[in-house]
């Protein structure tokens, strides 16, 4: 079993809608979570980092945490074209291993 | 300007040629990593190293080889390459375990 997993996708939303990402993961000791944002042909780079159970937002990213539940997940408000990319969701666990999804590539129409 | 930086960014070469990837970053970072990134795979961790001198195995550490004499630095070798490790290569370092990643430009090495 992958230590992360992301829902597949692709996600196509109309501009200025929600788009809802989903992560879980496998190791219960896992204590840091990330989601990545990676353009085709680029490096990804890093949106929000979320460490406590509950939600946490900046701009229009909402990240969420479920410890319980052993899932994450990213809400992209008022979707743009610019945020048509990969989204990765990485997980540390207790071996210092960062892990990451095999991504969800999102397409924003406009 | 804080960053990682790799070399070359594109690599075309031949199987069994032995060949190695730079990485330096410039951030006094403890921890630094070796992924590979395949369609459909995702990000795959090849090695890691928390300090210099101690370096760890990721998911995909076969047919690599890494070395960390300095803080500074974390090369990549491929003591005898493979048409399968034909990828996007990406080193990244982070300043202590539950920190974010920065990531390199990336490395795409093609063998031929």
């Amino acid at each position: 079993q992958k230590e992360v997993e992301q829902n597949s996708g692709p996600l196509s939303v109309p501009e200025g809608a929600i788009a809802s990402l989903n992560c879980t993961y496998s190791d219960r000791g896992s204590q840091s979570f990330f989601w990545y944002r990676q353009y085709s042909g680029k490096s990804p780079e890093l949106i929000m980092s979320i460490y406590s159970n509950g939600d946490k937002e900046d701009g229009r990213f909402t990240a969420q945490l479920n410890k319980a539940s052993q899932y994450v997940s990213l809400l992209i408000r008022d979707s743009q074209p610019s945020d048509s990319a990969t989204y990765l969701c990485a997980g540390r666990s207790n071996d210092y291993k960062l892990s990451f999804g095999a991504g969800t590539t999102v397409t924003v129409r406009a | 300007e804080a960053q990682v930086t790799q070399n070359p960014r594109y690599l075309i070469t031949v199987t069994g040629k032995k060949l190695t990837v730079t990485c330096s970053q410039n951030m006094n970072h403890e921890y630094m990593s070796w992924y590979r990134q395949d369609p459909g795979l995702g990000l795959r961790q090849i090695y890691y190293s928390m300090n210099v001198e101690v370096t760890d195995k990721g998911d995909v550490p076969e047919g690599y080889k890494v070395s960390r004499k300095e803080k500074r630095n974390f090369p990549l070798i491929l003591e005898s390459p493979s048409p399968n490790q034909t990828s996007l290569y990406f080193c990244a370092s982070r300043r202590q375990v539950d920190q974010p990643q920065h990531f390199g430009d990336g490395t795409r090495l093609s063998i031929l």
